[in-house]
């Protein structure tokens, strides 16, 4: 148990546009989520906090119109990046809590490399 | 403010060289300490949660281990799929949020 996945797992888009990444417990049902960004050689930087039902808890620096945040349901969050540029470029990784019986413990998805042209 | 440091930042082993990792922390009301391991291009994967002082758990050749101010994890006879980044991230209080400390990027050799 405690799967957790991502869609897609890579995107390349134009300067200026929106791109949308889902985050999904498969097999558990998360009221929590979290989004986190990766550059190379770097750790994950927490983006911000995903509730179901409920506003997004951005990290400061973290500009909430540009990384947009729904948790709509207990098993999908998604992000949208909007009007992406080439500085957005990332690996964004998601993660969901309490997979597993593990109330305590984030589950993380493969991953969506992002690449802003 | 919370502090994570983990070291050595980069760690190369010969297979079978058994040896640990270390992960500094200073968080006011540790609630947990969780170990994850990262292969490139890919998201973390859970290894392990520690609660207390004193408290080990293992899992095939790693070992946690956690003190009131550190967290060992132990490596007993790598082998070459061990490689990988080794990630720690205590938390404090009623918090859910991870603050990762940098990693250990571990190399084992054949």
């Amino acid at each position: 148990g405690a799967v957790v996945s991502q869609h897609p797992s890579w995107v390349i888009c134009k300067s200026g546009t929106s791109v949308k990444i889902e985050c999904r417990s498969l097999d558990f049902q998360a009221t929590t989520m979290f989004w986190y960004r990766q550059f190379p050689k770097q750790s994950l930087m927490l983006m911000a906090t995903s509730n179901e039902g409920s506003k997004a808890t951005y990290e400061q620096g973290v500009e909430k119109d540009k990384f947009l945040i729904n948790h709509a349901s207990l098993t999908l969050s998604t992000l949208t990046v909007t009007s992406a540029h080439p500085e957005d470029s990332s690996f964004y990784i998601c993660s969901a809590l309490g997979g597993g019986g593990h109330t305590d413990t984030q589950y993380f998805g493969p991953g969506t490399r992002l690449t802003v042209l | 403010e919370d502090q994570v440091t983990q070291s050595p930042e980069a760690l190369r082993l010969q297979e079978g060289e058994s040896s640990s990792l270390n992960c500094s922390y200073t968080v006011s009301g540790l609630r947990g300490l969780f170990w994850y391991r990262q292969d490139p291009g890919k998201g973390p994967e859970f290894l392990f949660t520690l609660y207390s002082a004193g408290e080990e758990k293992e899992k095939e050749r790693l070992k946690a281990t956690l003190t009131k101010k550190e967290s060992f994890l132990h490596i007993t006879a790598p082998k070459p799929e061990d490689s990988a980044t080794y990630l720690c991230a205590p938390v404090a209080g009623s918090a859910r949020q991870l603050t990762f400390g940098s990693g250990t990027q571990l190399t084992v050799l054949p």
